[in-house]
């Protein structure tokens, strides 16, 4: 199966990290991602990982890869009002024609 | 100029009427998606297309048809509109050569009453 789950809500207080989880089923996915959506807009790439590498780093994105336990994390650094959005994981399978997404985590920033 | 721009943008109609949802780019890519987004289910592919004569069913196809137009318009049909096809609807686009990043449109949200 090609299941890419996510919890759906989490809060966090401005200032403090988020980090984000997704498990997915497909061992043969070649890279992952994470998708942004905001209020009444598509969805946006925010970052990508390869599924050779372990950790990606940028600016204040970290994305962690454990590939024997199929999971994806995303953590977020001193997390913003504007970080406030939906965020999806997807993985891209069956020779790279296919991408799969998560439920999706609405990300709620609070002051 | 939106790259991926999605018409109508909202929409309301009746049970049983039949309905297209236009999507036109201008990113240059061949391949295009349509799926729908539903509260706790996610992003779900209904039809993906990899050139002007390849249409492919995705996991949720029923009640749905597509038309590749051209390289840069990828159209949905509801032929019979249900009320439990009431959603956010995104088209997309990516191109073959990357690394599988997609590009969205902004959404059409579509209302069956």
């Amino acid at each position: 199966g090609e299941d890419v789950e996510q919890s759906l809500f989490l809060s966090v207080r401005e200032g403090d990290s988020s980090v984000i989880n997704c498990t997915y089923t497909d061992s043969s996915s070649t890279y992952l991602y994470w998708y942004k959506q905001e209020p009444g807009a598509g969805l946006q790439l925010l970052t990508y990982i390869f599924s050779n590498m372990d950790m990606k780093q940028d600016q204040r994105l970290t994305v962690l890869l454990n590939k024997k336990d199929k999971h994806l994390s995303l953590r977020i650094a001193d997390t913003q009002t504007g970080d406030s959005a939906i965020y999806f994981c997807a993985e891209l399978t069956e020779g790279g024609n296919k991408l799969t997404f998560g439920t999706g985590t609405q990300l709620k920033v609070e002051l | 100029d939106a790259d991926v721009t999605q018409t109508p943008r909202n929409r309301i109609t009746k049970t049983g009427k039949r309905i297209m949802l236009e999507c036109s780019q201008t990113k240059g890519h061949d391949r295009m998606y349509w799926y729908r987004q539903d509260p706790g289910l996610g992003l779900r592919l209904i039809y993906y297309s990899f050139d002007v004569k390849d249409i492919n069913k995705g996991e949720i196809s029923d009640g749905y048809s597509v038309s590749r137009q051209a390289q840069a318009k990828f159209s949905l049909s509801l032929e019979s509109a249900i009320p439990n096809q009431t959603a956010l609807y995104f088209c997309a686009t990516s191109d073959h050569g990357s690394l599988g990043e997609a590009f969205f449109g902004q959404g059409t949200r579509l209302t069956v009453v």
